[in-house]
């Protein structure tokens, strides 16, 4: 258990839909970041925020936006989705040691 | 462009047998080569990474050979078991910025068999 939560577990919903996903990160950790995990993409890194600022954004199409809250939860909303929008999320998080990342149990998200 | 190249895309390994798994990256300002565990239904597990000013780190059975010249690192299992049955990534950060974010290759599914 990496001390990383995220929910809902699992989530199906149609196109053109908008939903949310949550995580949580390791106590103490200030850095949040989401990743996209496709059969045909692989892992790629969406956006990372570090105490509550956007720090860096990777392949995040303009449908997904993400947040972090003052309790350090980040949220990413995913909005008018596609049949293409269908993968796992991942978030991690990570410390004072920035290169050491530690992903959640990840959100399947299917869009019908 | 894929910055980080992995191979093979799967394996099977006899159980005491060593598994190997090569990765090739591009960007010379990676400074960061961590290798990610993952189970089926689970997140992406940190089992090891090293920094290239260091050629080999070694923990328990696993190892990551790293050279610099050709940009090139490896993960070897020594041992393989079992319970080793995993899709394994390997990935490259750059801190230049002050921040680090993960690039990851296609990863390998490794089947020991017993």
């Amino acid at each position: 258990d990496s001390g990383v939560t995220q929910t809902p577990k699992h989530l199906i919903t149609a196109t053109g839909q908008r939903v949310t996903l949550r995580c949580s990160p390791r106590s103490g950790d200030l850095s949040v970041y989401w990743y996209q995990q496709s059969l045909d993409q692989g892992l790629q890194f969406l956006i990372q925020y570090y105490n509550g600022e956007e720090r860096a954004k990777g392949n995040i199409l303009e449908r997904f936006s993400a947040q972090q809250f003052p309790d350090l939860h980040s949220e990413l909303n995913l909005s008018s989705l596609e049949l293409g929008d269908s993968a796992l999320y991942f978030c991690a998080s990570s410390g004072t040691d920035i290169y050491e990342q530690y992903f959640g149990p990840g959100t399947r998200l299917t869009v019908t | 462009q894929q910055q980080v190249k992995q191979s093979p895309q799967s394996l099977i390994v006899q159980k005491g047998g060593i598994s190997i798994i090569n990765c090739a990256y591009e960007n010379t300002a990676f400074d960061y080569f961590p290798w990610y565990q993952q189970f089926p239904g689970k997140g992406p597990a940190l089992l090891i990474a090293i920094r290239p000013d260091v050629s080999e780190k070694k923990e328990g059975r696993f190892t990551i050979s790293f050279n610099k010249s050709a940009k090139q690192f490896s993960l070897h299992i020594m041992d393989s078991q079992p319970g080793d049955s995993a899709t394994y990534f390997c990935a490259a950060s750059s801190t230049g910025s002050g921040y680090s974010t993960l690039t990851f290759g296609k990863g390998t599914m490794l089947l020991v068999s017993p």
